[in-house]
């Protein structure tokens, strides 16, 4: 089973601020099978990137994905208050299906 | 706007069956576009994918939980359901309905998750 390790667990900055959140696979992984959510508090989590580099729906440009192989990079840039959440990777797989990262705690203050 | 809701006990007793239902509105699960998925989060925890269905009832479910899950679609409902038996407090958790958009292999839509706890 592949594992993903997300870093740093918490990362905090102030608005206007660029954010690197990392997530890294035990193996190489297509670039297909890679999708960001972002989770605010009480709510569930929502898409934000697959595909590892396409914004769904309503993701602000401002939103950005890379990477390949084993290392991936959701990047948010001019960081606003309303960016404090939860990042989580996930990776398809076939068993189990999905299997997610730990997630990182993004702080705005 | 697709919406998805969980609906079902918010409290089960250990060794019981924990069952939820997700209704859809402003999708049919018969149009065969989506898989019909079962996520959940323990308490303070990350994410834990449970499974899915499809329309025409075939299921895949997480190996870790293989023998206690069972999945169900009711499409003149237009809702699915899940059954979890012998539960125990490690099965306390939000549990979220989703629809998988499998040629992203991403869950595109998600409920508002349902709090259930397992105790006596």
């Amino acid at each position: 089973e592949v594992v993903l390790t997300q870093s740093p667990g918490t990362l905090s900055l102030s608005p206007g601020d660029r954010a690197t959140l990392s997530c890294r696979a035990s193996q190489i992984l297509s670039h297909s099978y890679l999708v960001w959510y972002q989770q605010k508090p009480g709510q569930a989590p929502r898409l934000l990137m697959y595909g590892a580099y396409f914004r769904a729906t309503g993701t602000p440009d401002r939103f950005s994905g890379s990477g390949s192989g084993t290392d991936y990079t959701l990047s948010i840039s001019r960081l606003e208050p309303e960016d404090s959440a939860v990042y989580y990777c996930q990776r398809f797989g076939s068993s189990p299906r999905y299997t997610f990262g730990q997630g990182t705690k993004l702080e705005i203050k | 706007q697709v919406q998805l809701q969980e609906s079902g006990p918010r409290l089960v007793k250990p060794s019981q069956t924990l069952s939820l239902t997700c209704s859809v509105s402003g999708d049919s699960i018969n149009s065969g576009d989506y898989f019909w998925t079962w996520i959940r989060q323990h308490p303070g925890k990350g994410l834990e994918w449970i499974g899915y269905i499809y329309y025409s009832g075939s299921t895949y479910s997480n190996p870790s939980l293989t023998g206690r899950v069972t999945m169900s679609v009711d499409t003149s409902k237009n809702q699915f359901s899940l059954r979890l038996n012998s539960v125990t407090s490690a099965d306390t958790a939000v549990y979220y309905c989703a629809r998988d958009n499998y040629n992203d292999y991403a869950m595109d839509v998600w409920g508002q998750g349902t709090t259930v706890t397992v105790s006596s």
